[in-house]
């Protein structure tokens, strides 16, 4: 099946630095990619729709300012988090459809990163 | 607005035994449902996932579902369950063709030897 890819899968910073996280599809093109937030014994919280060569769509209430998103090709989506705070620990997973499908079915999701602000 | 409810935070169950775990939705419309399972170090992986017509549906590792629009919920079933199972499970609802998914807060399974 379709692979999707994280790096870091754990990053711990310091408060007011900036993190950035890459997703990557590792054997197809994805032209829309997906962020979600994750917090402990939580659920998966929508924050973007990452679309390649155009602006990301923010979901209400997260800050595009304070999370960057940017996809350069069409098999990489990163998030940057500008400025990192405590409550911005957190796990990060994205997730892919396969381009050209318009089936909800065919999401790939990466394993995730750990961020950890100090 | 579109929601998910999975009431059970955790539930343990013995190798062998049999499994439901409960979900509910809250949409206007049909929706499309699906079942993923997430282990550690693992992305979600699709367990199954109804969009119309039979609403018994069966998926990998010998998950079933049934959509019940009456009740309004998507339970989960396994009739074995194996200790590989153990991990956290979501229902999430995909609300139109856009992709996006609404998760549940998820329940996770322990397994007993």
């Amino acid at each position: 099946g379709a692979v999707v890819s994280q790096h870091p899968s754990r990053v711990i910073c310091k408060s007011g630095t900036s993190v950035k996280i890459e997703c990557r599809s590792l054997d197809f093109q994805a032209t829309t990619m997906f962020w979600y937030r994750q917090f402990p014994k939580q659920s998966l919280m929508l924050m973007a729709t990452s679309n390649e060569g155009s602006k990301a769509t923010y979901e209400q209430g997260v800050e595009k300012d304070k999370f960057l998103i940017n996809h350069a090709s069409l098999t990489l989506s990163t998030l940057t988090v500008t400025s990192a705070h405590p409550e911005d620990s957190s796990f990060y997973i994205c997730s892919a459809p396969l381009a050209g499908v318009t089936s909800t079915d065919t999401q790939y999701f990466g394993p995730g990163t750990r961020l950890t602000v100090l | 607005a579109q929601s998910v409810t999975q009431p059970d935070i955790h539930i343990t169950v013995s190798e062998g035994a049999s499994l439901e775990l409960r979900c509910n939705y809250s949409y206007g419309a049909t929706p499309y449902l699906f079942w993923y399972v997430q282990s550690p170090g693992q992305g979600l992986q699709l367990l199954l996932k109804y969009f119309s017509g039979d609403t018994l549906v069966q998926g990998i590792k010998g998950f079933e579902a049934e959509f019940k629009r009456s009740q309004s919920s998507f339970n989960l079933r396994k009739p074995s369950v194996h200790w590989s199972d153990a991990a956290e499970y979501f229902c999430a609802v995909g609300a139109d063709s856009s992709y996006k998914l609404i998760f549940g807060s998820g329940t996770r399974l322990l397994v007993r030897p």
